[in-house]
């Protein structure tokens, strides 16, 4: 059981706009910026969104994030076949260690 | 251009020892943190800990704490996460991250088998 809870799993059609869900405590998402990350199958995980809603250069602005107290979204609009992937956020904990969310598994109808 | 390479695919067996590696360039290696993920297959992204290359200051997380060791080399700009016996249940890919804060670029994965 992660300590960042995702949703297992989310589905939307193309161009629909999805969203999805990153729940956390006060020791971290409580008080710590969020990443979101995109890992396609067999590859590496990239980095979607850092400090809650900033875009690295070359991340479409379908993708966008934020933050809301204990707890962060992913929203995807316009949605593309080529988004289905895994989703995973991410946040440091005051303990001094980062955690993943457990993950969600996007599919694109 | 931010590059992390790691090294390739290793099959040991249970009780074995094993080093793998990740080389960085493209940025100045002494100046971020860096780190190792651990996705069993078909599970998630687990943080397994950092190391800052400018002083070797280390954190783990409590599940790998003991269990592995994370160094770095800055004359090579590598760091590196090693096992002093491994376990079949230490299957799994690899992940080598920067960190800005959280991990920000990463490497190409290794894969390591641990069987009898």
């Amino acid at each position: 059981q992660s300590v960042l809870t995702q949703p297992p799993s989310a589905s939307g059609t193309p161009g629909q706009r999805v969203t999805i869900s990153c729940s956390g405590s006060s020791s971290n998402i409580g008080s710590n910026t969020v990443n979101w990350y995109q890992q396609l199958p067999g590859t590496a995980p990239k980095l979607l969104i850092y400090s809650n809603d900033q875009r690295p250069s070359g991340v479409p602005d379908r993708f966008s994030g934020s933050r809301s107290g204990t707890s962060a979204s992913l929203a995807i609009s316009g949605l593309q076949s080529e988004d289905e992937a895994d989703y995973y956020c991410s946040a440091w904990d005051d303990r001094l260690y980062g955690f993943f969310g457990g993950g969600t598994k996007l599919t694109v109808l | 251009e931010v590059q992390l390479v790691q090294s390739g695919a290793e099959v040991k067996k249970p009780g074995e020892s094993l080093r793998i590696s990740c080389k960085s360039s493209g940025y100045s290696f002494t100046n971020f943190w860096i780190g190792w993920v651990r996705q069993m297959p078909g599970k998630g992204l687990e943080w397994m800990g950092i190391i800052y290359p400018g002083d070797s200051d280390t954190r783990y997380s409590p599940s790998f704490q003991g269990q592995v060791t994370i160094s770095v080399d800055k004359s090579f700009s590598t760091a590196y996460l090693q096992w002093s016996s491994l376990k079949a249940s230490d299957t799994a890919m690899y992940y080598c991250a920067r960190h800005s804060g959280l991990p920000d670029y990463w490497g190409q994965g290794t894969l390591v088998t641990v069987s009898s």
